[in-house]
């Protein structure tokens, strides 16, 4: 199992340019979600999904969308870069919510000029 | 909403034994995690307490009070690759609840 995968692993854009963070995972957990890690501060939830077709908004999913067509990826769009949005992006999963481990990916670092 | 406190920054020796805390505020909870962390990579899980007391995994155990809202992690035998940050974190009773302290960056010296 290659677990939970990102691509890309780095990525730099220019205000207002957008893009696809993609994320995969091949051990058919149901649960996924995207955090942001920002320096001198925790993860932050962006967004989530409980399963196919289901996503729903985290702490901070302002400027983010997803969308959740199989079981296996869940991309994060940009709809329109900003500079507050460099920060290192992380992909998770779980069998279930609640009290499963999550798996994380190893991360995308995204810098907005 | 959550509020999770740990130390910023922490030394120890090679051989020793170090403890971590985390302290929150909840309006919910279902269950705490430790995880590890080190530069440049994913967090990867260590703990998960969810009832009052002690879990023991080797050389790492966690410790949890629900009343007090305090957990520690506490690492034996220290090695130089537990030179990391440790992050914890407390999920209330949504699914978008997962809330994450900003992490203790542990120096392990020789």
């Amino acid at each position: 199992n290659a677990g939970v995968t990102q691509t890309p692993k780095f990525q730099v854009l220019k205000t207002g340019q957008s893009m696809t963070l993609q994320c995969a995972q091949d051990m058919n957990h149901e649960y996924m979600s995207w955090y942001r890690q920002d320096p001198g501060m925790g993860l932050r939830l962006i967004h989530y999904s409980v399963g196919a077709g289901i996503t729903d908004q985290g702490e901070v999913p302002n400027g983010y969308n997803v969308s959740r067509s199989t079981t296996e990826d869940f991309p994060l769009r940009l709809l329109s870069a900003a500079p507050s949005q460099t920060s290192v992006y992380f992909c998770a999963s779980s069998l279930g919510q609640g009290t499963d481990t999550q798996y994380f990916g190893p991360g995308t670092r995204l810098t907005v000029l | 909403g959550q509020n999770i406190d740990q130390p910023t920054e922490m030394t120890a020796t090679e051989g020793a034994i170090v403890q971590i805390n985390c302290t929150y505020q909840t309006s919910g909870f279902n269950g705490l995690f430790w995880y590890q962390q080190h530069a440049g990579e994913a967090p990867t899980f260590l703990s998960y307490n969810v009832l009052d007391g002690l879990e023991e995994k080797g050389r790492f155990s966690s410790f949890l009070s629900r009343s007090k809202g305090y957990s520690y992690l506490l690492l034996k035998e220290l090695q130089m690759k537990d030179s990391a940050s440790y992050l914890c974190a407390v999920r209330g009773w949504d699914n978008n609840d997962m809330r994450f302290g900003a992490g203790t960056r542990l120096t392990v010296k020789p």
